[in-house]
C-alpha cells in the first residue's frame, strides 16, 4: 500500500514534443504529490507539486494532472527542450506526515 | 547561500570498516532525511529526523545508524559496511510549521560510496 509506481523508466522525445510521465499510488490517504527533477551529478530538486483538491496544476511549461479516483497523476512538459533532459521522480506522502515514498524515476532525453 | 552539504562526496572503503557520512544544513530546518539512490530502484528513504533527538526508520534502515544531536547536522553511520551498501547517498532537509516531507526538500550534492 506504500508503493508509487512510475512509468516509463526511460523516455526519448524530440525537441518541442510533450513528454508524459505517469505515476500511480496505492495508499488513498496520500494527499501530497511532488515531482522532483535531477540533473546528472546533482541532487534532486523540487519541480512542482499538487494536492488532491485540484485536478491540474501548471507552472511554466510543467503541468501535473491528477486523477483522484484512479489514484494516478502525471507530469507533462510542454514545448520540451534539451535542457529538460534529466531524471524525474514522482513522490507521494501525507500532507502532515513524516515519510515520503518516491517512484523509481524516469530518465528523460530530449533530442535537439 | 542556503544549502545542504555532504562529506565526503566520494568514498571507497572495504567491508567492515566503519564510516560516517556527514550532512549539514544552514537553513534552520527541522526535518532531515537520508536516501540512497540505486539504478532501477529510485530513491529510498533510510532514516529521517523530525527534530533534534528524534529519529525514525525509513524503508531501508538495515545496516545504518543516524543521530541528531544538533539541528543542523544529521550524520549517517555505517558501522560495518558491506558491498550491498554501495550506492549514491543523498541527505535532504525541509522546514515548515512542524517539519515533514510535505515541504520542499532540499537535497545535498550526494555521496558516492563504494564498498569493496
Amino acid at each position: 500500500q506504500q508503493q508509487v509506481k512510475q512509468s516509463p523508466q526511460s523516455l526519448i522525445v524530440q525537441k518541442g514534443g510533450i513528454p508524459i510521465i505517469n505515476c500511480a499510488y496505492e495508499n488513498t490517504a496520500f494527499d501530497y504529490f511532488p515531482w522532483y527533477q535531477q540533473f546528472p551529478g546533482k541532487g534532486p530538486a523540487l519541480l512542482i507539486a499538487i494536492r488532491p483538491d485540484v485536478s491540474e496544476k501548471k507552472e511554466g511549461r510543467f503541468t501535473i494532472s491528477f486523477n483522484k479516483s484512479a489514484k494516478q497523476f502525471s507530469l507533462h512538459i510542454m514545448d520540451s527542450q534539451p535542457g529538460d533532459s534529466a531524471t524525474y521522480f514522482c513522490a507521494a506522502s501525507l500532507w502532515d506526515g513524516d515519510k515520503i515514498i518516491f517512484g523509481k524515476g524516469t530518465r528523460l532525453h530530449i533530442l535537439p | 547561500e542556503a544549502q545542504v552539504t555532504q562529506n565526503p562526496r566520494y568514498l571507497i572503503t572495504v567491508t567492515g570498516k566503519k564510516l560516517t557520512v556527514t550532512c549539514s544544513q544552514n537553513m534552520n530546518h527541522e526535518y532531515m532525511s537520508w536516501y540512497r539512490q540505486d539504478p532501477g530502484l529510485g530513491l529510498r528513504q533510510i532514516y529521517y529526523s523530525m527534530n533534534v533527538e528524534v529519529t525514525d526508520k525509513g524503508d531501508v534502515p538495515e545496516g545504518y545508524k543516524v543521530s541528531r544531536k544538533e539541528k543542523r547536522n544529521f550524520p549517517l553511520i555505517l558501522e560495518s559496511p558491506s558491498p550491498n551498501q554501495t550506492s549514491l547517498y543523498f541527505c535532504a532537509s525541509s522546514s515548515g510549521m512542524s517539519g515533514g516531507p510535505y515541504n520542499e526538500q532540499f537535497f545535498g550534492p550526494g555521496t558516492r560510496l563504494t564498498v569493496l
